[in-house]
């Protein structure tokens, strides 16, 4: 069973700052890591999605994927308040059920103006 | 415009009664899957079906029943035997690379 780990948080910082969020994963043979934002009673909506390992960079965000260490990060610069949410990380299922995700618990954001 | 929707968005559930959640994507997506969250929690997978007429279990399937007759519908059911229903039910379709895209959601409270 494919397990992804993320610390609840919350997570506090101010604007402006750099939010630091980390997602470990159980399954060394996992190919696919996402990460999504969901706000307070909304559904989830994708952010960015990584498969090599190294960075990879869209507008504030930057995903980090270490797959010696097994390790997801995403990096949120100059944090606004709009940036508060509850972010998930996700990995790839196995087998037939390759196509669908395995969500952590998430982290709960805030950032104070 | 294209998407997932899903219906209706908030439902409530008497005792001993099965009720169906509607999902219909217009994206023609061959995979489409039904997670449930609780508070406070992560999502959990609890069908998925890859294409028309098949679908597979999964983690958390008991109490649940779905159908996928056609490509762009995947109904699911939740029946007497889930004891503790109340969730937030998110249906989701696959672009085919890996990628899911989310409907809004819908609320189930047991009354």
């Amino acid at each position: 069973q494919k397990e992804v780990e993320q610390n609840s948080g919350p997570l506090s910082v101010p604007e402006g700052a750099i939010a630091s969020l980390n997602c470990t994963y159980s399954d060394r043979g996992s190919q696919s890591f996402f990460w999504y934002r969901q706000y307070s009673g909304k559904s989830p909506e994708l952010i960015m999605f990584i498969y090599s390992n190294g960075d990879k960079e869209d507008g504030r965000f930057t995903a980090q994927l270490n797959k010696a260490s097994q390790y997801v990060s995403l990096l949120i610069r100059d944090s606004q308040p709009s940036d508060s949410a509850t972010y998930l990380c996700a990995v790839n299922g196995v087998g037939q059920a390759g196509t669908a995700l395995i969500f952590g618990k998430g982290t709960t954001l805030s950032v104070s103006s | 415009d294209g998407g997932i929707t899903q219906s209706p968005k908030y439902l409530f559930r008497k005792e001993g009664q099965n009720v169906t959640l509607s999902c219909e994507q217009n994206l023609n997506h061959d995979a489409m899957y039904w997670y449930r969250q609780d508070p406070g929690q992560g999502l959990r997978l609890i069908y998925y079906s890859q294409i028309v007429n098949d679908f597979q279990k999964g983690d958390i399937a008991e109490g649940y029943s779905v159908s996928r007759e056609k490509k762009e519908s995947f109904p699911l059911t939740v029946t007497s035997a889930q004891k503790n229903p109340t969730a937030f039910y998110l249906c989701a379709s696959n672009t085919g690379g890996n990628t899911i895209y989310f409907g809004e959601g819908s609320w189930l409270t047991v009354v």
